[in-house]
């Protein structure tokens, strides 16, 4: 019983390299969310889709870009890796109806050196 | 634009204590609420929501909250706090005409003592 999950779990990376985190559900949910944690400010909404092929812009999209290919996967990248970026990241979806509330993963500790 | 205010960074309650976490929002309409809590190195577990309908909503793990237009508040309340209930918890608010934009409160840690 997966539900979403996240890769890798952690990551160290320098100042200026890329990577792409990866989130997988298996649940065949529409709706598919990346947000980032950090101390004493919640979550925040970095990009969302609504469907296969669908991206948009949440609250802080500023540095990270996003790709939904295919309906069980949607990838956050990061071109060019920045201090400010250090955050856990978190995945999440939903089947988007209605009322259904967001399924989490476990999270990728991002460190940016 | 809105907000979601959980006043308390951090409780601390003795086991077996009553358990009162507060939020606050702001919003023009009334929004869909949540609670979720977070325990180390995990994702959010939804603990309970509301939509519409009785203010007081049960959810899981003996959690409750009631909902209080008047007072836009969605406070989480249990009635005797269990050693394992030691977490982070985050109240959200969901936008009723875009569900999609979900807003987060900054959390608020339980610690348990003994």
């Amino acid at each position: 019983n997966a539900g979403v999950t996240q890769t890798p779990k952690f990551r160290v990376l320098k100042t200026g390299q890329s990577m792409t985190l990866l989130c997988a559900q298996d649940m065949n949910h529409e709706y598919m969310y990346w947000y980032r944690q950090d101390p004493g400010m919640g979550l925040r909404l970095i990009h969302y889709s609504v469907g296969e092929g669908t991206t948009a812009k949440g609250e802080v999209p500023d540095g990270y870009n996003v790709s939904r290919l295919k309906k069980q996967n949607f990838l956050l990248g990061l071109e060019s890796a920045a201090p400010s970026q250090t955050s856990v990241y978190f995945c999440a979806s939903s089947s988007g109806q209605g009322t259904q509330p967001q399924h989490f993963g476990d999270g990728t500790r991002l460190s940016i050196l | 634009a809105q907000s979601v205010t959980q006043p308390d960074i951090h409780i601390t309650v003795s086991e077996g204590a009553s358990l009162e976490l507060r939020c606050n929002y702001s919003y023009g309409a009334t929004p869909y609420l949540f609670w979720y809590v977070q325990s180390p190195g995990q994702g959010l577990q939804l603990l309970l929501k509301y939509f519409s309908g009785d203010t007081l909503v049960q959810g899981i793990k003996g959690f409750e909250a009631e909902f209080k237009r008047s007072q836009s508040s969605f406070n989480l309340r249990k009635p005797s706090v269990h050693w394992s209930d030691a977490a982070e918890y985050f109240c959200a608010v969901a936008q009723r005409d875009n569900f999609n934009k979900f807003y987060f409160g900054s959390g608020t840690k339980l610690n348990v003592k003994p």
